[in-house]
């Protein structure tokens, strides 16, 4: 089973700043990773796919960046509907799994 | 507008019987892939099985092989899911959720459906 592990857990900042967020693989997915944003009381939303493709509608300050073990989610400029939970999945091997989360809060 | 409408969760004891069903529409369902995905209160995501178009292969997480049942019926736009053998550690808001183009990743989901295993 590939291991995803994201960084940090918790990422405090402000609005307007920009938000790094991390997501290794236990071994290669190559791109076949994807990001989800999940607000309280919300099912997910995909944000980004294969790495670097931004979903349906998805503002363009979220952009996705790695392949192979490595991949980063940026997010430009916060805007306040931005703090939430980030999950990022692979979809290179079954079973297919999740990172743990990062939660993005206003500091 | 994609639709999904998760059903059929609730307050089963340990060893019971439970069926989620998810009610698809605004999308071609007989030609997409389907999933279940899970979310422990308070926990991250866990991805619990999938199906094909056509229902002719499943795939399930190690921790409910053998357990759960995934299936669908396309005349009726309806992805279901049979859980069996239930254990608290199944306890989760359980979500349907659609592959997006032939990936899986999921670009539609349903609100989700509590399933609470509890003596």
């Amino acid at each position: 089973e590939i291991v995803l592990t994201q960084s940090p857990a918790t990422l405090s900042l402000s609005p307007g700043e920009r938000a790094t967020l991390s997501c290794r693989a236990s071994q290669s997915v190559s791109s076949y990773l994807a990001w989800y944003q999940q607000k309280p009381g919300q099912a997910p939303r995909l944000l980004v796919y294969d790495a670097s493709n931004r979903a349906t509608a998805i503002p363009p300050r979220f952009s996705g960046s790695g392949s192979g073990t490595d991949f980063t989610l940026t997010v430009s400029s916060l805007e306040p509907e931005d703090f939430a939970v980030y999950y990022c999945q692979q979809r290179s091997t079954w079973p297919l799994t999740f990172g743990g989360g990062t939660k993005v809060e206003i500091k | 507008e994609v639709l999904l409408l998760e059903s059929g969760g609730g307050l089963v004891q340990p060893g019971g019987s439970l069926r989620l069903s998810c009610a698809a529409s605004g999308f071609t369902f007989s030609s997409s892939g389907m999933s279940w995905v899970r979310q422990a209160p308070g926990k991250g995501l866990e991805w619990v099985s999938s199906i094909t178009p056509t229902g002719a292969t499943t795939y399930y997480a190690d921790s409910v092989k053998g357990r759960f049942t995934i299936s669908r019926d396309n005349s009726k736009n309806t992805l279901y899911l049979q859980m069996n053998s239930l254990r608290g550690e199944d306890t989760a808001v359980y979500y349907c959720a659609k592959r997006c183009d032939s990936s899986n990743f999921f670009d539609y989901w349903g609100q989700g459906t509590l399933v609470t295993v509890s003596s």
